[in-house]
């Protein structure tokens, strides 16, 4: 079944201590990004990857870290999480940039950060 | 004024009526326009998408793109419970240039279909 996954999905953390959320997808895409969702702020990207080894910032990338060294592969890295990022986070996928009106999302990671 | 606006509801309609889902939009570089459903503890789904202004159809579902009046719509034909969730629309210019180019959401409007 094509799909990207995401784990953990839920995920309570205390503010400083470094976390990674992962992404894996299955439909080889070139494309991949990661959002965080907040009621009343909708869905905002924080960072995409074009490709193996190519990233770069979405609309709020402050205070975190992606990598892209296998295609399958776009984890998201809070190295010090704030309050501030306690949000619900989604990985989406899409075949190419240029097909990126076309993106499949992951179930979601709720983040708490206390 | 915002990119994207979208009326967050809840919109309530009994089972069977026409349901339309409306965004506004700002950016006239916008040229692909999409809808996502989201169900409660879900990962948005896409439902469909349009290039440029016109109409499409898919089932139950039709999207409308008026570019000159920078107005999108999502009509759903006789709507089932399954419908309720939440409806996103996303716009994007389809450049290839740099910068961020994550796609444009609406807040979403929050759909109940009573049975």
């Amino acid at each position: 079944e094509a799909q990207v996954t995401q784990n953990p999905r839920y995920l309570i953390t205390v503010t400083g201590k470094k976390l990674t959320v992962t992404c894996s997808q299955n439909m080889n895409h070139e494309y991949m990004s990661w959002y965080r969702q907040d009621p009343g702020l909708g869905l905002r990207q924080i960072y995409y990857s074009m490709n193996v080894e190519v990233t770069d910032k979405g609309d709020v990338p402050e205070g975190y870290k992606v990598s892209r060294k296998e295609k399958r592969n776009f984890p998201l890295i809070l190295e010090s999480p704030s309050p501030n990022q306690t949000s619900l986070y989604f990985c989406a996928s899409s075949l190419s940039r240029t097909g990126r009106h076309e993106q499949y999302f992951g179930p979601g990671t709720r983040l708490t950060v206390t | 004024q915002k990119e994207v606006e979208q009326d967050p509801g809840p919109l309530s309609v009994p089972e069977g009526a026409i349901v339309s889902l409306n965004c506004t939009y700002s950016n006239s570089a916008f040229q692909y326009f999409m809808w996502y459903r989201q169900y409660s503890r879900k990962g948005p789904e896409l439902l469909m998408y349009t290039y440029s202004s016109g109409n499409k159809e898919d089932g139950r579902f039709t999207a409308q793109v008026d570019k000159s009046s920078k107005y999108i719509s999502l009509f759903i034909r006789d709507s089932q419970p399954s419908d309720s969730a939440t409806y996103l629309c996303a716009m994007s210019p389809g450049y290839s240039g740099g910068g961020a180019d994550g796609l444009t959401f609406g807040k979403g409007t929050h759909l109940i279909i009573q049975p």
